[in-house]
């Protein structure tokens, strides 16, 4: 069950730390994005990136900070200053953007608690 | 502003019974709309593009520009259709709806 990872599965944050969460595709695809699910309200952009060394904001990325520096790899660091982290986070990835419709496959997730 | 609905949080059905998920969007230009799926305990998945006009899994979604709508249907829910449902637009960069979890009921 490879193409993408996330780890760990579960993780637990005290108030006031940064924690960074692990996201690993090996489907050669050059985008890769991260969401965060919560009930009602279904799947967030925070960020994505489309080509290594480059990574745009999405919706909700305050709070939050990315890097891309191998295409593999995308890991998403939620820092003191996002007021609600506690959430299921989900890394996904895809060929490249901007030429029709193409899937996305997701990970399978990391839930975050702020303790 | 693009943006995409699904009025029902939560849909119950009987087995056998004809199901229809809602989704409605905004957007200008032509769109590229998909809907996923997440079954317990498992990973989100594409379901079907409305590209592709495939059936899958005995689903079928209509893309209707009039109605700005989605909906996803199928003429004889299974319990194994139990699921968290999301419709998305988009092309690359997705934004979804909020999500409906369908329940079928023996």
């Amino acid at each position: 069950d490879g193409g993408i990872t996330q780890s760990p599965k579960y993780l637990f944050r005290k108030e006031g730390q940064n924690v960074t969460l692990s996201c690993e595709q090996n489907l050669n695809h050059d985008a890769m994005y991260w969401y965060r699910q919560d009930p009602g309200q279904g799947l967030r952009l925070i960020y994505y990136s489309q080509i290594v060394n480059d990574f745009q904001k999405g919706d909700i990325a305050e709070g939050y900070s990315v890097s891309r520096e191998k295409k593999e790899s995308f890991p998403l660091t939620v820092t003191s200053a996002q007021k609600n982290p506690t959430a299921f986070y989900l890394c996904a990835s895809s060929i490249v953007p901007g030429q029709g419709a193409h899937e996305q496959f997701f990970g399978p997730g990391t839930r975050l608690t702020v303790l | 502003a693009q943006r995409v609905t699904q009025p029902e949080k939560l849909l119950s059905v009987f087995k056998g019974a004809p199901v229809e998920l809602k989704c409605n969007y905004s957007y200008s230009g032509s769109p590229e709309l998909f809907w996923y799926v997440q079954y317990s305990r498992q990973r989100l998945q594409l379901l079907l593009r409305h590209i592709s006009r495939e059936s899958i899994k005995g689903f079928t979604a209509d893309l209707n520009k009039g109605e700005t709508s989605f909906h996803l249907k199928k003429p004889f829910a299974q319990e194994e259709d139990s699921a968290m449902y999301y419709c998305a637009l988009g092309e690359g960069k997705l934004i979804f709806g909020q999500g409906t979890e369908l329940s079928v009921k023996p």
